[in-house]
């Protein structure tokens, strides 16, 4: 069974104080796996794909990295705005299958 | 690109009525569309999975019956919670994954959601 999970559940930052979210899974067969960023009442905004292990991908201050067992999301330098939570999820080759996730790290960043 | 709406963003009813949440796909064609839940401070739990054109796949334990799914064109899909309940209270959030702009999304991509209060 695919699975993913996410460490810590709840990180508390200090404003410009960098850090680094992981995301560990099992999956038959890697398609890609997803960060998504949730703010509360809304939906999951897409941040990343990665696809192969040692891919690593940036986008302002996140920077994404995949190895074949975990993904770390770094963030570097973070605002109060990136406060959030981060969800990461894993699709398998097989199919169509829908993307299955991680129950997410609630970030808070404080200034 | 990739952009998902739903409607409506919020919706009180009373205890017993149906209602019915629209996703659409803005600037893709959704060849397959997911339905969420989400409680509060909880992750996101996967209700149904469709393709257009065809019926819904259920997950475990989600009833059928009661959460009505159409995927009836290419950018459309509706959720119709019958009968509804205040148990059946939450946020429901929509998600597609197709093609656009010349070629396939691995992505899944998120409408904003919408907050269901049954009374």
């Amino acid at each position: 069974e695919d699975q993913v999970t996410q460490s810590p559940e709840a990180l508390r930052l200090q404003e410009g104080e960098s850090s680094s979210l992981n995301c560990s899974y099992t999956v038959s067969g890697l398609r890609g796996l997803f960060w998504y960023r949730q703010d509360p009442g809304k939906g999951p905004e897409f941040l990343f794909t990665l696809y192969s292990a040692g891919e690593e991908k940036e986008k302002e201050r996140l920077k994404a990295t995949l190895t074949k067992k975990e993904s770390f999301l770094h963030i570097t330098a973070p605002k109060p705005e990136d406060s959030a939570t981060y969800l990461c999820a894993v699709q398998a080759l097989s199919g169509n299958t829908p993307l299955v996730f991680g129950k997410g790290t609630r970030l808070s960043v404080i200034a | 690109g990739a952009v998902v709406s739903q409607h409506p963003s919020r919706v009180i009813c009373k205890s017993g009525t149906s209602v019915k949440i629209e996703c659409r796909s803005l600037d893709f064609q959704a060849t397959t569309m997911f339905w969420y839940r989400q409680f509060p401070k909880q992750s996101l739990m996967l209700m149904a999975t469709s393709n257009e054109g065809s019926k819904a796949t259920y997950e475990q334990g989600v009833e059928k019956d009661k959460f009505l799914i159409n995927h009836a064109s290419l950018t459309l899909s509706t959720l119709t919670v019958t009968s509804a309940h205040p148990e059946d209270s939450s946020f429901y959030i929509c998600s597609a994954r197709g093609r656009g702009g010349g070629g396939s999304y691995n992505e899944q991509f998120f409408g904003p959601g919408t907050r269901l209060t049954v009374l």
